[in-house]
């Protein structure tokens, strides 16, 4: 069953407007980590961000901000006046903490952004 | 050398052709992984190394290979590939298999074309 639903296929905004990424997740443990990566069109996953489950505070990085609520079981990612530079695959993924995932990341499908001038 | 390094970018191989993906990260990690993304599709783990012991193999068919000599190279072994076998190959790592340390630093991966 997939752990990780990136519900938007792709998103398309002109430069400047803001753009929230969805992402929900599935899971029976109590503590485990959210992440974010970027992959732009040069095939890199960048890491953006790790969040645990005991810490639901947003958090703000420049222009990027994390939405954290464990009562909808979502990390919302929005990217504040989107540049062109922004135009990636961001991907969510989970990393549970019990004994037989061993902490791996789970991946969603993905969203890709597109940011035009 | 910084991060995580993947060697070649680009590799076209024919189905007979027996040819080895290299990474080397530099960042003093444990844990190694070996992912393929093909498009349209989700991320797949195929292999993790944990102190250069293997921890998974997700049901990866015989031909492809991992090797491990040490906790900064990872090499994945390719042989008789399929036309499917196409695809993006990524290399991670990260300081710990689990735990506040396991966020995984990406290589930029080496693109695959089987003919």
């Amino acid at each position: 069953a997939q752990k990780v639903t990136q519900a938007q296929t792709e998103i398309s905004v002109v430069e400047k407007e803001d753009v929230t990424l969805d992402c929900v997740y599935e899971t029976r443990d109590t503590t485990y980590y959210l992440f974010w990566y970027k992959q732009p069109p040069s095939g890199e996953l960048v890491f953006l961000i790790r969040r645990n489950s005991f810490d639901e505070q947003n958090e703000i990085s420049g222009r990027y901000s994390w939405n954290f609520q464990k009562s909808t079981s979502s990390f919302n990612f929005t990217i504040t006046a989107s540049q062109v530079v922004d135009s990636a695959v961001y991907f969510c993924a989970l990393s549970e903490a019990t004994t037989d995932s061993w902490g791996k990341l789970q991946f969603g499908a993905g969203t890709q952004v597109v940011v035009t001038p | 050398e910084t991060g995580v390094t993947q060697t070649p970018r680009h590799l076209v191989m024919g189905m007979t052709n027996k040819k080895s993906l290299k990474c080397e990260q530099h960042l003093g990690h444990n844990a190694m992984y070996w992912y393929k993304q093909s498009a349209k599709k989700p991320l797949e783990l195929m292999f993790v190394y944990s102190l250069e012991e293997r921890v998974e193999n997700n049901s990866v068919p015989s031909r492809f290979s991992p090797e491990c000599p040490n906790s900064s190279h990872l090499f994945l072994h390719l042989h008789t590939l399929q036309p499917e076998d196409s695809a993006l190959y990524l290399c991670a790592s990260s300081q710990e298999l689990a735990g506040v340390y396991n966020e995984q630093f990406f290589g930029p991966g080496t693109r695959l074309t089987v003919l």
